[in-house]
């Protein structure tokens, strides 16, 4: 059974910085691309990065450019987005989804940016 | 960047109905586009794929059509279960992938 699991999400003060990971099994987590996605409260759905197999490409979304890092670790079958200078507009719920085309998704971790 | 207009962004149907929903591309992507359903506080799960291609596991009566820059979701006879936020997703240019804005399916 295919399962991605987010963690380290939470309440981050403006400015601040958080690491959120995503643990994935029943899927040779090597052979995909790796997206993460995010919706705020009320809203729709935003890619914010992709990373490729072997981690030698990565591509963001303009609003995260500079201040996000997407990376993966295939010996630890782990996916990780490190968000540096955090602001209120960051707040969503954070998944990561398999693949170029998003098969399947995580049940999403809530990132708070608030005073 | 590839702009997804989907419309309409909120519809109100009764279970039987049958319900349409579109995605208009602003430059051809051939037919590298997939559909999702949102339910309340869960993650988005796939419909489509490949324009047309149904997820295994989903009920026939989901249909995906169009290739290009029109694409169109179709629920034959809609479902008390169907009731949720529908949204497309466009993987042509993969190092900036777009969703349409939604569209929300309520109960008339």
């Amino acid at each position: 059974e295919v399962q991605l699991v987010e963690s380290g999400g939470g309440l981050v003060q403006p400015g601040g910085s958080l690491r959120l990971s995503c643990a994935a099994s029943g899927i040779t987590f090597s052979s995909y691309w790796m997206s993460w996605v995010r919706q705020a409260p009320g809203k729709g759905l935003e890619w914010v990065a992709n990373i490729k197999r072997d981690g030698s490409e990565q591509y963001y979304v303009d609003s995260v450019k500079g201040r996000f890092t997407i990376s993966r670790d295939n010996a630890k079958n782990s996916l990780y987005l490190q968000m540096n200078s955090l602001r209120a507009e960051d707040t969503s719920v954070y998944y990561c989804a398999r693949g170029l085309q998003l098969d399947f998704w995580g049940q999403g971790i809530l990132v708070t940016v608030s005073s | 960047d590839i702009q997804m207009t989907q419309s309409p962004s909120s519809l109100s149907a009764s279970v039987g109905d049958r319900v349409t929903i579109t995605c208009r591309a602003s430059q051809g992507i051939e037919n590298d586009l997939g559909w999702y359903q949102q339910k309340p506080g869960k993650a988005p799960k796939r419909l489509i794929y490949a324009a047309s291609s149904l997820q295994s596991g989903v009920p026939s009566r989901f249909s995906g059509s169009g290739s290009g820059t029109e694409f169109t979701l179709t629920i034959s006879s809609l479902q008390p279960e169907d009731f949720a936020t529908y949204y497309c997703l466009q993987h042509n240019n993969y190092r900036l992938l777009t969703f349409g804005g939604g569209t929300k399916v309520e109960i008339k």
